[in-house]
This record gives C-alpha cells, structure tokens and sequence, in this order.
C-alpha cells in the first residue's frame, strides 16, 4: 500500500540554522511527492514537489530530492527564518487528487 | 485567478445533526477530494470527484458523503454527527490529469 513516514517534531531550531525534515515512504507504483506548509488557522499550501527518481524540487530555498534508491524525499533549507515556523507535510500521490499524508513536523524558528 | 474557496469557514453544529460544506474549485479544475484533518488521525482523505462521479474513497464510514455538481463545485455532507467528527476539514482540487493539486482554506467544524 501506500504510506509516508514523518520525522516526529516539533522541531525548535534558531534563526540562520539548518533545516533538515526527514520522509520516506511506501508506495505501489511511481508516486509523484510534495512538501505541503500549514500555516496556523489556514489549508495546505504546496511548497515543492517531484514527480520522478532524482528530480529536485525547490521553492523559496527549500529543497527536496526524490530517492528511489531510498524511498525519501527529505526537506532541506540552509537558512531558515522566523517567517518558515509551520507545519510542514510530506505527500505522495499516485493518481489523480488523491493524497498520503505524514502526520506533519512542527517547525518554530526563534529570533 | 481565485483559488480554492471553501464555505463555511466556520460551523458549530450539536450531535445528531448533519451538515453540509461546500467547495469551490479554481476555474478549469475538475477534480475535488476531501480531506479530514484532526490533532490524533492528521489527514486523511475522504473521496475524490471528477466530473461529478466518485473516482476514489477512503475508509470513512457511509455518513459521509459527497457529490459534485456539472460546474465542478463539491458539497459534502456529513450526517448524524458524532463528537469525533469535530475537525477541519480541507478540499483539494485538480486537473484529474496529473497530481497537482491545490488546498482551500478549511471548514473548521466542532460537534458539541
């Protein structure tokens, strides 16, 4: 079946650090994967995503790599900033708008 | 363009009720699944609709349902209402040609 396994938070790092949320996951097939941001009181908003082996997605100096070798599409950012405190999802799809979740990292960055 | 809108944002029903929410896909999207997200299960889908039949569902039991309509808005709804349906519930819609899809905001429900 399918499935995607979280790093459990919540993670409290300082402004400028380095960001590092891990994923892995199970999956039938070829999933495309994403990274979807919650920020407090709102819905998903896509951050990044990768629809095969060794894609990077990249947005807003987050990056992802999709590792088949692995099954992981972990989240990276060099720098982070007081304005990425969220939580932040892993997701894959293998067809249509269906979507597996992780159960979401929270992310509080301090100044 | 417009995003997704989902309304209620906000709806406070007692148990026993049903209740029905509404989304409103960006222009062009045909495809709109539901989601449950709640602090103990985090999210879990519910269905998915493209042009107005079920394609997918997910293991929620026959209280819920949905449908979707020929300009692609979704309702679902949600019937005899137990405490534990106290969620926020997210719709996501699509092309149905690839797996992009974008959220709305969120029906925030609470089952007294």
């Amino acid at each position: 079946g399918n499935s995607v396994t979280q790093m459990e938070g919540p993670v409290t790092l300082s402004e400028e650090a380095f960001l590092t949320i891990n994923c892995t996951y199970t999956a039938t097939g070829y999933p495309s994967l994403f990274w979807y941001v919650q920020y407090p009181g709102e819905g998903l908003q896509l951050l990044l995503k990768a629809t095969k082996a060794d894609d990077k997605g990249s947005n807003k100096g987050f990056e992802a790599t999709y590792r088949k070798e692995t099954t992981s599409f972990h989240l990276e950012k060099g720098s982070v900033q007081v304005s990425d405190s969220a939580v932040y999802f892993c997701a894959l799809s293998n067809t249509g708008n269906q979507f597996y979740f992780g159960t979401g990292t929270s992310l509080t960055v301090i100044p | 363009k417009a995003g997704v809108t989902q309304t209620p944002r906000y709806l406070i029903k007692t148990r026993g009720q049903q209740v029905t929410l509404s989304c409103s896909p960006i222009s062009g999207h045909r495809s709109v699944s539901w989601y449950q997200q709640t602090p103990g299960q985090g999210l879990q889908f519910l269905f998915e609709y493209f042009s107005e039949t079920q394609r997918n569902k997910g293991n929620f039991p026959g209280r819920f349902s949905g449908r979707q309509f020929s300009n692609s808005r979704s309702e679902m709804n949600v019937s005899t209402l137990e405490l534990g349906d106290s969620a926020l519930y997210l719709c996501a819609t699509g092309t149905g040609r690839d797996t992009e899809a974008f959220f709305g905001q969120g029906t925030r429900l609470t089952v007294v």
